[in-house]
């Protein structure tokens, strides 16, 4: 079945430094989904990719859908402490549910 | 009620009990879904639900049952808990039609299965 890998697994942080996140699906994808969970809470949807090769901005975090539709990547710059959680992937493939990946796992340190 | 609740909040169980996890919306979406959270494992889909009287299988169903009798509640039923049940159990809803695929989750369940 299909399958949704993110990496890193956990990202500490220096405040103030950029990081990158990825996600890899083994098939290819009719969208692609970000969620934010912050500790304790929920996952709150964030973005949704549809178009290959699509790039999005909010403020400082920027989501980009690969060319071939497998893989994306969530980039965060200037990193606060507000940045701290859980980032999910979520793939769509044409006919299926909704896929989530295994979350990379924010720590900053001030 | 705002958006989505689910009851209980946590829960100790005892291994061959029966429980029943609720949850509740008052968007009116059309679809709902039972997740199971697990660390490293992201989110795993247990059933879903496109629209009131329908259910399906997800990607871990086995152990877990649900029904939709109405549009507002969803229902999860463990019918004999095991130790490996012990999750984190988030609700989420998502408005019908292929234009509307961001999904809004509830606040979770956390349940203990001893």
């Amino acid at each position: 079945g299909q399958q949704v890998m993110q990496i890193p697994q956990y990202q500490h942080v220096q405040e103030g430094e950029d990081f990158t996140t990825y996600c890899n699906s083994s098939t290819t994808l009719s969208n692609i989904q970000w969620y934010k969970q912050r500790p304790g809470g929920h996952p709150v949807f964030l973005i949704q990719l549809v178009k290959s090769g699509e790039v999005k901005k909010q403020k400082r975090l920027t989501f980009q859908f690969g060319e071939a539709k497998k893989n994306s990547s969530l980039h965060i710059t200037a990193t606060q402490t507000t940045d701290v959680g859980t980032y999910f992937c979520a793939g769509k493939a044409a006919g299926n549910k909704l896929t989530f990946g295994g979350g990379t796992r924010v720590l900053v340190k001030p | 009620i705002a958006g989505i609740t689910q009851a209980p909040t946590s829960q100790i169980l005892a291994a061959g009990r029966r429980m029943t996890l609720r949850c509740t919306q008052d968007m009116r979406h059309n679809a709902m879904y039972w997740y199971r959270q697990d660390l490293g494992l992201g989110l795993r889909l247990i059933h879903y639900s496109n629209t009131a009287g329908t259910t399906g299988k997800g990607e871990v169903p086995d152990g877990y049952s649900v029904s939709r009798a109405n549009t507002d509640d969803f229902p999860l039923t463990l019918a004999s808990a095991v130790p490996s049940q012990t999750s984190v159990y988030f609700c989420a809803t998502k408005e019908g039609g292929a234009r509307y695929n961001e999904q809004f989750f509830g606040p979770g369940t956390r349940l203990t299965v001893l």
